[in-house]
């Protein structure tokens, strides 16, 4: 059974970092594409990045590209989503997701 | 990138309806779409994963259907539990802009 758990969320000030993690199991990690995406209060759904199995492949949706960096560690079943110079846009509850399997979620809040 | 749309953006329905949903992407995805239904105040419902797989615990009135481009979710008969926004989504990828279904 796909197993995705996210931790990392929290309250952080704009302009602000943070970094997501999804700890992922019941299936090979390694070969998966694996993505975050996010809700934002009384919003509708948005895919944020993407990565392939290997890493070599990134993408990201434009209003967090140069801000967000996905990557992963293998060897761990890991998935990470960095994110820096935050904005109050960026409040949401992000999902990791691999295919249609998603975790539980974890809430970041940007608020000064 | 790879662009969903979603037809209708709204649709008004009584109970009892047949509804259909209609996705398109921008280029072929195979059979790697789900749809989800979306609540107020509610995580995301997994309702059909790899475009016509119906998922565990879902009622049989959902169904999914298309490949390639072109993908549709129907209801059979709509029920007032049904009655929310839902989003097609190319696996890992973008969302169509969402279907809002409402009351008539």
């Amino acid at each position: 059974e796909v197993q995705l758990v996210e931790s990392g969320g929290g309250l952080v000030q704009p302009g602000g970092s943070l970094r997501l993690s999804c700890a992922a199991s019941g299936f090979t990690f390694s070969s998966s594409w694996m993505g975050w995406v996010r809700q934002a209060p009384g919003k509708g759904l948005e895919w944020v990045a993407n990565i392939r199995g290997d890493g070599s492949d990134k993408y990201y949706v434009g209003s967090v590209k140069g801000r967000f960096t996905i990557s992963r560690d293998n060897a761990k079943n890991s998935l990470y989503l960095q994110m820096n110079s935050l904005r109050d846009e960026d409040t949401a509850v992000y999902y990791c997701t691999r295919d249609e399997a998603w975790g539980q979620g974890t809430m970041v809040t940007v608020s000064s | 990138d790879i662009q969903m749309t979603q037809s209708p953006s709204t649709l008004s329905a009584s109970v009892g309806d047949r509804v259909t949903i209609t996705c398109r992407a921008s280029q072929s995805i195979s059979s790697w779409l789900a749809w989800y239904q979306l609540k107020p105040g509610k995580a995301p419902k997994l309702l059909i994963y790899k475009a016509s797989s119906l998922e565990s615990g879902v009622p049989s009135r959902f169904s999914g259907s298309g490949s390639g481009t072109e993908f549709t979710l129907t209801i059979s008969s709509l029920q007032p539990d049904d009655f929310a926004t839902y989003y097609c989504q190319y696996y890992n990828n973008y969302f169509g802009p969402g279907t809002k279904v409402d009351i008539k």
